[in-house]
């Protein structure tokens, strides 16, 4: 049963400190998506990629955000300086192409104090 | 895109038909009506998808009327583990951004 998996599961750590959280999509998809779920907001979409290649990030906050997808196999989603509000649930999702069905993985609940 | 509009909450009886409505008056003609589902600390689940025929498949059937102002997400059989928050989105079959509104929660009793 392929499933997008992202490590960590959990995150705490303190303002100012760098924070890498990885995703990998399901085999053979080209598509990535990065969301993140508060409960002021909801789901938002951060980012996108399809075959690599950034095509939205507006979503993103640009100063303390970055998001880069190394290989086919690997996404990742860094922020530097983390601060409190950055406090959610991340979610990376995958598909096959940009009109196939969005598969997401677990998240990463992140913790800024 | 077109918003949609969903109740809040609501309760199904375990074993019943679960029947959940959304709005969408505003849809255009090439917009799809998308429904995910996301249980409690989990990831959004795709369920189904449809553009203007009813659609079924292994989870849920999917009714759209006729002028696709509104539409019908059914759970046959409500289990417990379909206790979960129920999104209906309307998108672009071209359009990747899918707009995830307040949902609505669905609690199945036993």
């Amino acid at each position: 049963d392929a499933r997008v998996t992202q490590t960590p599961r959990h995150k705490v750590t303190e303002m100012g400190q760098e924070v890498t959280m990885r995703c990998q999509p399901i085999l053979g998809h080209n598509t990535v998506f990065w969301y993140r779920q508060t409960m002021m907001q909801g789901l938002e979409l951060l980012a996108y990629f399809r075959n690599r290649a950034p095509l939205d990030d507006s979503g993103m906050p640009k100063d303390r955000f970055s998001a880069e997808m190394p290989d086919a196999t690997l996404a990742t989603l860094k922020i530097q300086p983390s601060e409190p509000r950055d406090s959610a649930v991340y979610f990376c999702a995958s598909g096959l192409s940009i009109t196939d069905t969005q598969y997401f993985g677990p998240g990463t609940r992140l913790t800024v104090l | 895109d077109a918003k949609t509009t969903q109740p809040p909450s609501m309760d199904c009886a375990e074993g019943r038909a679960a029947n959940l409505p959304c709005n969408h008056s505003t849809i255009s003609g090439n917009e799809y009506v998308y429904w995910y589902r996301q249980i409690h600390s989990q990831g959004p689940q795709y369920i189904i998808h449809g553009l203007k025929n009813n659609e079924t498949n292994e989870m849920a059937s999917l009714i759209i009327t006729e002028d696709r102002k509104s539409s019908t997400l059914i759970l046959p059989h409500a289990t417990l583990r379909d206790t979960a928050v129920y999104y209906c989105i309307v998108s672009r079959s071209n359009d990747y951004k899918l707009s995830f509104g307040a949902g609505t929660t669905v609690t199945v009793r036993a």
